[in-house]
């Protein structure tokens, strides 16, 4: 079982809509949880980072994290076309490397 | 400032070709890092170094690869006799510091692209 699962999408919006991207982890030594943005061809650029429990806010972006329930998200509000592209939720714990989903695509139609 | 460069961006290899992947993080920033992408798949690790010292390894699928970081700053990422199963985007990231460095962010580079032919 991989330790980081996605809903690979393909997801779909609407222009303006909310976007919401779901992430659970099976381990539980995992204590920091990244959201990784990729668009095609290009290589993984930062989001939202968070570490504790509750929800943690940055700009259309608002990523939440249920360390109960293993499961971390993130809404993107006012969905604009430019935020189509692959997104990897990330999480690490005491070993310092990444261990990624596989991503969801979301495709925000004008 | 400059952001963490890889090359080649892209490399064909024939069947058992060696190559080597070029590193270089962020200056200054103390942890390397080198994930494996396949087509569709998120980043999967590879290797770690903190300064020039390999950490953890635990993620090279085999013995014909090898990572080195002899100074501390550029990395190479090398690839013994090269299978088909070894093409990838293979991506470089670095993070500052050395210390209790989970909540870190890691920067990437813009990967190279390996196909083996």
């Amino acid at each position: 079982q991989k330790e980081v699962e996605q809903n690979s999408g393909p997801l779909s919006v609407p222009e303006g809509a909310i976007a919401s991207l779901n992430c659970t982890y099976s381990d539980r030594v995992s204590q920091s949880f990244f959201w990784y943005r990729q668009y095609s061809g290009k290589s993984p650029e930062l989001i939202m980072s968070i570490y504790s429990n509750g929800d943690k806010e940055d700009g259309r972006f608002t990523a939440q994290l249920n360390k109960a329930s293993q499961y971390v998200s993130l809404l993107i509000r006012d969905s604009q076309p430019s935020d189509s592209a692959t997104y990897l939720c990330a999480a690490s714990g005491s070993a310092r490397q990444l261990t990624f989903g596989s991503g969801t695509q979301l495709t925000v139609l004008p | 400032g400059a952001g963490v460069s890889q090359s080649p961006r892209y490399k064909v290899a024939k069947r058992g070709q060696d190559v080597a992947l070029r590193c270089d993080p962020i200056s200054g920033h103390v942890s390397l890092f080198w994930y494996q992408q396949a087509l569709g798949q998120g980043p999967e690790f590879l290797t770690y170094f903190q300064n020039e010292a390999q950490l953890d390894k635990s993620g090279l699928p085999s013995d014909r690869f090898f990572a080195e970081r002899p100074e501390g700053s550029v990395s190479t990422l090398k690839i013994q006799r090269t299978q088909q199963e070894d093409s990838a985007v293979y991506l470089c990231a670095s993070s500052p510091g050395g210390g209790a460095g989970y909540q870190e962010t890691q920067y990437f580079g813009p990967g190279t692209r390996l196909l083996v032919l």
